[in-house]
């Protein structure tokens, strides 16, 4: 069974550029959930999706956006990126909304220059 | 806030069981308790989870006291690959509450 994967696995982008992220899930999983992990914050919830629905959020402004489609592939963009979004995006994939039991990706490491 | 804590590094040498240990004294009688780990530059990978019960599988036990206000992960003959960032995180299953990471433990295998 393939496991989580997300592209690209690095990206270069400059201030004020717009991002999207990829995130296909193991198949079978309808919930993917996305996190930004830095070294000063760690790893933080962003939202999760389930069934083309977001069904959770975590603290972040709105310039962080995401989606899910029929095929539960799940897509991020962050708007109008800052420095301090140069960070490593993991996206999880899980059987149920709210699972636990989650499978992660390799992550996009995105730096903001 | 993470509901967890974890001392922030640990070593152990290779062949030795690695003991990691994770308080969680406010925890919630349907609140599970849920270890991953981190390897550099990879994504979290689960190991185990538990309620009440000890539990094991092929990668680890899982030791909870009978308050359930801590817990316990041993990786019983820890090899060089074990080295990685180890997380306990409490959560009630499928709920809509979000995962709480906390900074985890970073454990060190020793040749």
């Amino acid at each position: 069974k393939a496991g989580v994967t997300q592209t690209p696995r690095y990206l270069i982008k400059t201030r004020g550029q717009q991002v999207t992220l990829s995130c296909s899930p193991i198949s079978g999983h309808r919930s993917v959930s996305w996190y930004q992990q830095t070294p000063g914050q760690g790893l933080q919830f962003l939202f999760e999706y389930f069934s083309e629905t977001q069904r959770n959020k975590g603290n972040f402004p709105g310039r962080f956006s995401g989606r899910q489609f029929s095929n539960s592939r799940s897509e991020m963009n962050v708007s109008t990126l800052e420095l301090g979004d140069s960070a490593l995006y993991l996206c999880a994939s899980s059987l149920r909304q709210g699972n636990t039991e989650a499978f992660f990706g390799q992550g996009t490491r995105l730096t903001v220059v | 806030d993470a509901k967890t804590t974890q001392p922030p590094s640990m070593d152990c040498a290779e062949g030795r069981a690695a003991n990691l240990p994770c308080n969680h004294s406010t925890i919630s009688g349907n609140e599970y308790v849920y270890w991953y780990r981190q390897i550099h530059s990879q994504g979290p990978q689960y190991i185990i989870h538990g309620l009440k019960n000890n539990e094991t599988n092929e990668m680890a036990s899982l030791i909870i006291t009978e308050d359930r206000k801590s817990s316990t992960l041993i990786l019983p003959h820890a090899t060089l690959r074990d080295t990685a960032v180890y997380y306990c995180i409490v959560r009630a299953p499928d709920s809509n509450y979000q995962l709480i990471w906390g900074a985890g433990t970073k454990l060190i295998i020793k040749p």
